[in-house]
């Protein structure tokens, strides 16, 4: 497994601005991801980030509301633009590691996200 | 549109006794499977997994049973403790497309009392 912290930790934010949410993994990793969790609702994967290449987004998610950044294989960002009350989530990142032959993911502790 | 699905968004059970969560999933192709379990302000954690190649996977009290033909899986939990109160996510994988990548269902709030 690996040790994934995220910061912050919660945060209330104004419509209109930005928020930019890291994560840290204890370990080199190649997958990355990023997920959001609405109330109520299930983990909605929003984009994969590996090293090396452009994120790959999710439909009903585009750059320019989450542009993500993946500068090394233990550090990567995702900020939420723009930011309206829609956006009032639980953000996550999780790692892809190798086990039994596939890759299982690992999260993070989560960021709760609330727009005013 | 919802891949995978869990029906039941609550389950109350009392401590000793068996829970049983379920899943269903519409993707034929799915061939990989997980449950996670989440408290709150934490990140779900990895519990279990079964390959679609078994029918059943065990490890300690949690057992995964999968029904391929009827695609439904489901877990078991023997005895429950009140430390299994939590949320339990369900999620599959395509391991023939994009590496990783995984669908969730809703989540299941198990409740486990004394």
């Amino acid at each position: 497994s690996a040790v994934i912290s995220q910061k912050p930790s919660r945060d209330i934010c104004q419509r209109g601005t930005s928020l930019t949410i890291q994560c840290q993994v204890d370990s080199q990793v190649t997958m990355m991801f990023w997920y959001r969790q609405q109330p109520g609702q299930s983990l909605t994967l929003i984009a994969t980030a590996n090293q090396g290449s452009e994120a790959t987004y999710e439909s009903g998610f585009v750059i320019d509301k989450f542009p993500i950044s993946r500068p090394n294989l233990t550090f990567s960002t995702l900020t939420v633009s723009n930011m309206s009350p829609e956006d009032s989530s639980i953000y996550l990142c999780s790692v892809g590691l190798p086990g039994q032959g596939v890759y299982e993911q690992y999260f993070g502790p989560g960021t709760r996200l609330t727009v005013t | 549109d919802q891949q995978v699905k869990q029906n039941s968004p609550s389950l109350s059970v009392q401590e000793g006794r068996i829970s049983i969560l379920n899943c269903d999933y519409t993707n034929s192709m799915f061939d990989y499977f997980l449950w996670y379990k989440k408290y709150p302000a934490e990140g779900p954690t990895f519990l279990i997994s079964i390959s679609s190649i078994k029918d059943k996977n065990e490890d300690g009290r949690f057992t995964v049973f999968l029904n391929k033909s009827a695609k439904h899986l489901s877990l078991h939990i023997v005895p429950s403790q009140p430390g299994d109160s939590a949320v339990y996510f369900c999620a599959a994988s395509d391991r023939g497309s994009t590496l990783g990548r995984l669908y969730f269902g809703r989540g299941t709030q198990l409740t486990v009392w004394p």
